[in-house]
């Protein structure tokens, strides 16, 4: 079974500055994916970006990096320059290979002061 | 175009009513997915659909949960004899293919509270 640890219950940055926000993960498989997903208070989950096991490079979407530690199993996301609009839950997830299935963690909530 | 649209948005059930939770999903969409997300934490996966057949329930926590799809667009989640425990964010999501693509496309929740 695939496990998600998200250590930060929440994390404040200030505006226009950087925050990383930390996952770990647990799986036995060899092939699997990683994604983050962001979730407002408005409840939905808005998907920000992947990682596949097999991807040489780490992923970026924007101003949204995954600094992806594979032999640590370590999947962080990056956020540059902080918005106030990026104030809101931030869920990692995993999937095993072709499966459909995605495992989230407990989530970290950022808050972005002006 | 338009995402996937869950009614109703808030729900409030006295113990031991039946529900109904229903999901739109993205025109098109082969797979469907629900989720259940308790305060707190993140989401948990109860069942997924490829067109109208289910092909996996093995997180439908009992046998009080219902899920069918039965013309492979709208979905809707049943619990008969809700509970307290119940309570919790409903969340559904659609995927354009059979496989697992890179995302799934969620809704924005029914907000259950059981009381």
């Amino acid at each position: 079974a695939q496990k998600i640890t998200q250590t930060q219950p929440g994390m404040f940055v200030q505006e226009k500055e950087a925050v990383t926000l930390d996952c770990t993960y647990d799986t036995s498989d060899p092939s699997y994916g990683l994604f983050w997903y962001k979730q407002p208070s408005s409840g939905e989950m808005i998907f920000l970006i992947y990682q596949g096991s097999y991807d040489q490079q780490n992923a970026t979407e924007g101003r949204y990096s995954l600094n992806f530690q594979k032999a640590r199993k370590s999947a962080n996301l990056v956020i540059s320059a902080s918005q106030l609009g990026d104030s809101a839950m931030y869920f990692c997830a995993v999937r095993k290979g072709s499966n459909y299935k995605l495992t989230f963690g407990k989530g970290t909530l950022l808050t972005v002061n002006p | 175009g338009a995402g996937v649209s869950q009614s109703p948005r808030y729900k409030v059930a006295k113990r031991g009513q039946d529900v109904a939770l229903r999901c739109d999903p993205i025109s098109g969409h082969v797979s469907l997915f629900w989720y259940q997300q308790a305060l707190g934490q993140g989401p948990e996966f109860l069942t997924y659909f490829q067109n109208e057949a289910q092909l996996d329930k093995s997180g439908l926590p009992s046998d009080r949960f219902f899920a069918e799809r039965p013309e492979g667009s709208v979905s809707t989640l049943k619990i008969q004899r809700t509970q307290q425990e119940d309570s919790a964010v409903y969340l559904c999501a659609s995927s354009p293919g059979r496989l697992a693509g890179r995302e799934q496309f969620f809704g924005p929740g029914t907000r259950l509270t059981v009381l």
